[in-house]
């Protein structure tokens, strides 16, 4: 079925460390992942995307990294920073539709 | 236009009364999708059009709510008598492509509330 499981729902990581979320997906013909970082009361925003055929992809300090026999991908963020704080949610894609996970609230603490 | 517009932003909609949302998409764009976010929880696909076809509606709750794309522009959601449960954020995408969930691009949703 469509479903992608994401963890923590919650994360609180000191200014400067690193963070990182975690999905896992069903559909074994997945092939596109995209993260998006939603602040709050705004739009979806897409951060950083994967697809199958690569196993990391890097944008600055954000990274992500999928495993497709184990059909799970991370999002790591290094030396996060305070605007680095909000609600991020990794994705499956079917077709045209993407298939949200629940999201990860991240706090940057000074 | 320059992005997804959304209108209105904000609508307190009194239970049974019928609500009527608005996306404008980027000019071009085929795809267009409705999505539903509840308080604290991730966007939950709603629909999906492309061009004035509407290609996918499994995720639409009852048949209480309709969307149409009739030009395959501008796309409006309705939802007919209102419920309490009905109150969350209503986003709109849309994406140059069709067929390959990349390219989205989200307006800045409807916060609907039912009393």
């Amino acid at each position: 079925g469509e479903n992608v499981e994401q963890h923590p729902s919650t994360l609180s990581v000191q200014e400067g460390d690193s963070a990182v979320i975690k999905c896992t997906y069903s559909d074994s013909a997945s092939n596109y992942f995209p993260w998006y970082k939603q602040e709050l009361g705004k739009r979806p925003q897409l951060i950083i995307d994967i697809r199958s055929n690569v196993g990391e992809k890097k944008d600055q300090r954000i990274a992500v990294t999928l495993n497709k026999t184990a059909k799970h991908f991370s999002l790591h963020i290094t030396e996060t920073q305070p605007e680095d704080s909000a609600v991020y949610f990794c994705a499956d894609t079917k077709g045209d539709k993407i298939i949200f996970g629940k999201g990860t609230r991240l706090h940057i603490l000074p | 236009g320059a992005g997804v517009s959304q209108s209105p932003r904000y609508k307190v909609a009194k239970r049974g009364q019928d609500v009527a949302l608005r996306c404008d998409p980027i000019s071009g764009h085929v795809s267009l999708f409705w999505y539903q976010q509840a308080l604290g929880q991730g966007p939950e696909f709603l629909t999906y059009f492309q061009n004035e076809a509407q290609l996918d509606k499994s995720g639409l709750p009852s048949d209480r709510f309709f969307a149409e794309r009739p030009e395959g522009s501008v796309s409006t959601l309705k939802i007919q008598r209102t419920q309490q449960e009905d109150s969350a954020v209503y986003l709109c995408a849309s994406s140059l492509q069709a067929g390959t969930g990349e390219g989205y691009t989200f307006g800045s949703g409807t916060r609907l509330t039912v009393v």
